[in-house]
């Protein structure tokens, strides 16, 4: 089945400087690439997916980048700011045509940024 | 606008016993998929439901179990409690489950076996 690993566990920034998390996945297959945020005691949010007919997506402060060959995507937050700091989660799922569309997450990248 | 609701938000159970867990997915959304979230570490999938048929099962024993009803709302049924299955029990709803579909979480019912 479909592994994802992703990097940093822990990642410390000052506020304003830049902030990558990198994951990688294992299943060809999987074209679907969400990452969440979730802060202390609360739900994952969806903050920007990336879809793999798609190379590089951006949401203002946020951009998600994707190389298929490769196998691995990234999350950028440029101009971080403290209410950035949460645990981010990057995932991976197969589009249409299987019959299991479940997200499979890595373990997780603390982000905290300084003020 | 709702967003998904989960229920209760917090449990206690003595190992053995059973839970229900219960879901109520974004309005419009047909979908609903479970997963558990230990201390620590991503959520992991344990069941996807469409249309009120099972689509998807995580690699869980067969002492888990769901259902999901005709308004799309849906059930978590864990027997035989054990200590590791403490946890957050995460909803999450989509317009139809297929890959791409953005799923949405929940707030999570936290599950404490003692």
């Amino acid at each position: 089945g479909e592994n994802v690993e992703q990097h940093p566990s822990t990642l410390s920034v000052q506020e304003g400087d830049s902030a990558v998390i990198k994951c990688t996945y294992s299943d060809s297959a999987s074209n679907y690439f969400p990452w969440y945020k979730q802060e202390l005691g609360k739900r994952p949010q969806l903050i920007i997916d990336i879809r793999s007919n798609v190379g590089e997506k951006k949401d203002q402060r946020i951009a998600v980048t994707l190389n298929k060959t490769a196998k691995h995507f990234s999350l950028h937050i440029t101009e971080t700011q403290p209410e950035d700091s949460a645990v981010y989660f990057c995932a991976a799922s197969k589009g249409r045509g299987g019959s299991n569309y479940k997200l499979t997450f890595g373990k997780g990248t603390l982000l905290t940024v300084n003020p | 606008d709702a967003g998904v609701t989960q229920s209760p938000t917090h449990l206690i159970k003595t190992r053995g016993q059973h839970v229900t867990l219960r879901c109520s997915p974004i309005s419009g959304h047909k979908s609903v998929s479970w997963y558990q979230q230990v201390l620590g570490q991503g959520p992991q999938f344990i069941f996807q439901y469409y249309e009120k048929e099972e689509r998807g099962r995580g690699n869980f024993p067969d002492r888990f179990s769901a259902r999901q009803f005709p308004n799309y709302s849906s059930e978590l049924n864990v027997n035989a409690l054990l200590l590791g299955d403490s946890a957050l029990y995460l909803c999450a709803s989509s317009l139809a489950g297929g890959g791409g579909d953005e799923q949405y979480f929940g707030p999570g019912t936290r599950l404490t076996v003692t």
